[in-house]
């Protein structure tokens, strides 16, 4: 497809458990974000991958959670040890450059921890 | 670091005009984006101005920037009942030396027949 795609669409783990969401960025785009959106809150910056650069973390809220990239392609982002209050939508985006082009975002995928 | 405001609630009327408000507080920002969700969708570019513009129109859509005053906004002409969403300022600015993009809480945009 021509757009951003993440998956699974929806997750639901128990508390406790490790996850991961994978990003498929637009083919081409260099940089890559995450953010997390919690339930009638806006958009929170997580991370920001540009080329073989080393990622921007500065916005991962604690150590359990991760993110990689291999190359300019997929991400995945990892939350080890999930709480409830990372239940939320995880959205990535991916741009062809970084700062001042389009972010285009994924469909988000949706966390549930019970 | 960057705090980008946005009122929660609009009301309008259909074919009436919408106006939707953003503040942001950092005056390094040079794209300043709006986007628009819509229930179970995921965010949709609507339209983006560089900083050194004043206003950018384009079709039913009229972005205009004060500087100045850090003030964005986002005019739909005619609204429409489609137009009924959730819609999200967004500032691209310096944060810890990289390029981030920071952005509002949204505005609920409820369009009434």
């Amino acid at each position: 497809g021509a757009g951003v795609s993440q998956s699974p669409s929806n997750k639901v783990t128990e508390k406790g458990k490790d996850v991961e969401l994978r990003c498929d960025p637009i083919s081409g785009h260099t940089a890559l974000y995450w953010y997390r959106q919690r339930l009638g809150q806006g958009l929170e910056f997580l991370i920001y991958f540009q080329g073989n650069s080393a990622p921007d973390k500065s916005g991962l809220p604690s150590d359990r959670f991760s993110a990689e990239r291999t190359g300019e392609s997929v991400s995945t982002l990892t939350i080890q040890r999930t709480q409830q209050e990372d239940s939320a939508v995880y959205l990535c985006a991916s741009s062809l450059v970084s700062g001042g082009n389009e972010q285009y975002f994924g469909p988000g995928t949706r966390l549930t921890v019970t | 670091g960057e705090d980008v405001e946005q009122s929660l609630f609009l009301s309008v009327r259909e074919g009436d005009s919408s106006v939707i408000n953003c503040t942001y507080t950092d005056s390094s920002s040079t794209y300043l984006y709006w986007y628009k969700q819509e229930p179970g969708a995921g965010l949709q570019l609507l339209t983006y101005i560089f900083s050194n513009m004043d206003m950018k129109q384009d079709q039913r859509l009229t972005v205009l920037l004060n500087k100045k005053d850090k003030h964005l906004s986002l005019r739909i002409a005619d609204t429409q009942t489609g137009d009924s969403a959730i819609y999200f300022c967004a500032v691209l600015g310096l944060g810890g030396g990289y390029q981030k993009v920071t952005f509002g809480t949204g505005t609920k945009l409820q369009v009434i027949p």
